[in-house]
């Protein structure tokens, strides 16, 4: 079975920054794209951020353009999410997420990771 | 952007009565609607896409309809598992958005 497994969240002050990782597993990871969904405490789901199969193409939400950057290394299997200046309402817990096929990024998510949280308080 | 407005927020119900969550697209989106499932401190789950395709392992109870603008869920028999929240996820273009989500709660 796929396995999604992030890393990287922690506690940060605000303006602050932090990488968070996605090691995937058990599946072909260079052929699909992927994405990062957040939840907040107690609330709904808002996708953040898309990335192609090869990594050409970047998406991302309005809230956090400019700010923050997805990437991925296909020969670690892995996903990143540079997250910069960061904020309190960047609070949540952040999945990754296997599209469901194909390269495109936007797209329905199968797989998710069990999520790391990211807290912003000073 | 396209915003997705779920209704009802929240429902009560008891096991074996037939759901209908509907979900509103204020634009059209053609036929790219996913539904997922989320219990709590859980991981959401994918239920339907293209708005009435079924995911491969999930119960026949379930069913997905619409296009454009209007997409509803249905749980034709609710059992005592199916008591979660549910999203609606555009995926037409970018952004991707979800609905709000609606509770279904026991009775």
């Amino acid at each position: 079975e796929v396995q999604l497994l992030e890393s990287g969240g922690g506690l940060v002050q605000p303006g602050g920054s932090l990488r968070l990782s996605c090691a995937a597993s058990r599946f072909s990871f260079s052929n699909y794209a992927m994405s990062w969904v957040r939840q907040a405490p107690g609330k709904g789901l808002e996708w953040v951020s898309a990335i192609s199969h090869s990594g050409g193409t970047t998406l991302y939400a309005d809230s956090v353009k400019g700010r923050f950057t997805i990437s991925r290394d296909n020969s670690k299997n892995t996903m990143y999410l540079h997250m910069n200046s960061l904020r309190a309402e960047d609070t949540a817990v952040y999945y990754c997420a296997k599209v469901l096929d194909g390269s495109y990024p936007i797209n329905v998510f199968e797989y998710w990771g069990q999520g790391t949280l990211v807290t912003v308080s000073s | 952007d396209i915003q997705m407005t779920q209704s009802p927020s929240s429902l009560s119900a008891s096991v074996g009565d037939r759901v209908t969550i509907t979900c509103r697209a204020s634009q059209g989106i053609s036929k790219y609607l996913a539904w997922y499932q989320q219990k709590p401190g859980k991981v959401p789950k994918l239920l339907i896409y293209a708005a009435s395709v079924l995911q491969s392992g999930v119960p026949s109870r379930f069913s997905g309809s619409g296009f454009g603008t209007d997409f509803t869920l249905t749980i034709s028999s609710l059992q005592p598992e199916d008591f979660a929240t549910y999203y609606c996820q555009k995926y037409n273009s970018a952004p991707i958005t979800f609905g709000q989500g609606t509770r279904l709660e026991i009775k």
